[in-house]
């Protein structure tokens, strides 16, 4: 058990809706990534956000956005919704900081909920 | 540009053999992180191992081990005695640029899928 939970679990939605997927972060996380993963492929870095700011995205469109909230937990929302973004949609949490050297060992090492799989039809 | 190759694919072994997992990374980082994660049918995946750039020791954890060598970008996995439960797709990802807050993206392979057969 990571502490990360991930809501809905499932959900069936048709092309042109829209969906928020939520996460909480496990606790004293303070940044939350979020990851596509395709059947058969690798995770694919969707965006991340530390301490309720953007903080790095990749390479998905402006339709793709998200938020933190002050107690770090997050939503992702995806709108006009294609056949394509049909996938398992995971969040991670880890503790980022500015800070020394030693406190590096304890961060980035993120850690997953058990994803919404997202099917678009 | 970053990248993480896994270029197995599919492996299936029998019970109690051995089996390595192959990894082999691309960054011009000079401080990077790698990591293994373990992905069930359930789909959570779960952590195994992070290891820093500067720090090539090998590790043991019981019947898992890693080999990491940065002369030949690769950081490989071996489990040994495999077991039924060990089944499952094995993720190699190597940590992205450096962001706000010390963080980073995963940058991640095409993953490798395990069958442990009894």
């Amino acid at each position: 058990e990571t502490g990360v939970t991930q809501s809905p679990t499932h959900l069936i939605k048709t092309r042109g809706q829209q969906v928020t997927l939520r996460c909480s972060s496990q606790s004293g996380h303070n940044t939350v990534s979020w990851y596509q993963q395709a059947l058969g492929q690798g995770p694919q870095f969707i965006f991340q956000y530390y301490r309720e700011e953007e903080n790095g995205r990749g390479n998905f469109p402006p339709r793709f956005s998200g938020l933190q909230f002050p107690n770090y937990s997050s939503e992702l929302n995806v709108n006009a919704l294609e056949l394509d973004d049909s996938a398992l949609y995971l969040c991670a949490s880890s503790l980022g900081g500015e800070s020394s050297t030693s406190h590096l060992l304890a961060k980035n090492i993120q850690y997953f909920g058990a994803g919404t799989r997202l099917s678009v039809l | 540009a970053q990248k993480v190759t896994q270029a197995q694919t599919e492996i299936s072994v029998v019970e109690k053999e051995d089996v390595t997992l192959d990894c082999v990374y691309e960054t011009r980082d000079t401080t990077y992180y790698l990591f293994w994660y373990k992905q069930p049918p359930s789909g959570e995946l779960v952590f195994l191992i992070r290891r820093n750039s500067f720090d090539e020791q090998n590790e043991i954890s019981g019947r898992y081990s890693w080999n990491f060598q940065k002369s030949t970008s690769s950081f490989n996995f071996t489990i040994t005695a495999s077991q039924v439960v060990d089944s499952a797709v094995y993720f190699c990802a190597l940590s992205g640029t450096l962001n706000a807050g010390n963080n980073r993206k995963l940058i991640w392979g095409l993953g490798t899928s395990l069958a442990v057969n009894p």
